[in-house]
């Protein structure tokens, strides 16, 4: 099965400096990457999402970049703001093609991301 | 309606109890998943139901019980629980072939 590994698991950084949050994933078939947000008691919280047929996606101070060579993703938050202080999970599924069906999400084990004002 | 609605938000049960956990969208949604998660862990597959039917059980003790009455609920009956099973237990559907999944908003238990 499915094997992702995320690096760091605790992250601490200044108001309106970025964070990094990295992932890496075993399976070559796996073709959709998506990362959530995670607020103490609260459900997890899709933020951005890619797909294997695209090197990055960009939705405001949240990007995403792949490299299916490398079997490698992260996340990028730039202008970081105490209210992105959360835990982070990235998770890898095959979205499309066999196997895709069950649609089962391998996560990674979490990043904790702080904010500090 | 874009949302997964699950009840109750929270749950206090003995160890002796029955209880079930309810969880249902109307998305047309044809996979249907229960996760444990316990905190600051990523969430665990338990079960995953495609087209209302058992497709994924991983290991999950007997003391849990899925239920998918129809495409559009999914039940997850508990008995004789134990206090380490106490967490948050989510919901999630997607359609099947996309992958986008949409979660709800969980049910705390806690066994005592």
């Amino acid at each position: 099965g499915e094997n992702v590994e995320q690096h760091p698991s605790t992250l601490s950084v200044q108001e309106g400096d970025s964070a990094v949050i990295k992932c890496t994933y075993s399976d070559s078939a796996s073709n959709y990457f998506p990362w959530y947000k995670q607020e103490l008691g609260k459900r997890p919280q899709l933020i951005i999402d890619i797909r294997s047929n695209v090197g990055e996606k960009k939705d405001q101070r949240i990007a995403v970049t792949l490299n299916k060579t490398a079997k490698h993703f992260s996340l990028h938050i730039t202008e970081t703001q105490p209210e992105d202080s959360a835990v982070y999970f990235c998770a890898a599924s095959k979205a499309r093609g066999r196997g895709s069906t069950l649609g089962r999400l391998y996560f990674g084990r979490g990043t904790q991301l702080t904010v500090w004002p | 309606d874009t949302e997964v609605t699950q009840t109750p938000k929270h749950l206090v049960m003995g160890m002796t109890n029955k209880k079930s956990l309810k969880c249902e969208q109307h998305m047309g949604h044809r996979a249907m998943y229960w996760y444990k998660q316990k905190a600051k862990k990523p969430p665990e597959l338990m079960f995953v139901y495609s087209y209302e039917k058992l497709s994924i059980n991983e290991s999950v003790p007997s003391r849990f019980s899925p239920e998918c009455p129809n495409s559009s609920l999914l039940n997850l009956h508990l008995h004789a629980l134990q206090p380490e099973d106490s967490a948050l237990y989510l919901c999630a559907s997607r359609h099947t072939g996309e992958g986008s999944y949409t979660f709800g908003s969980g049910t705390r238990l806690t066994v005592v």
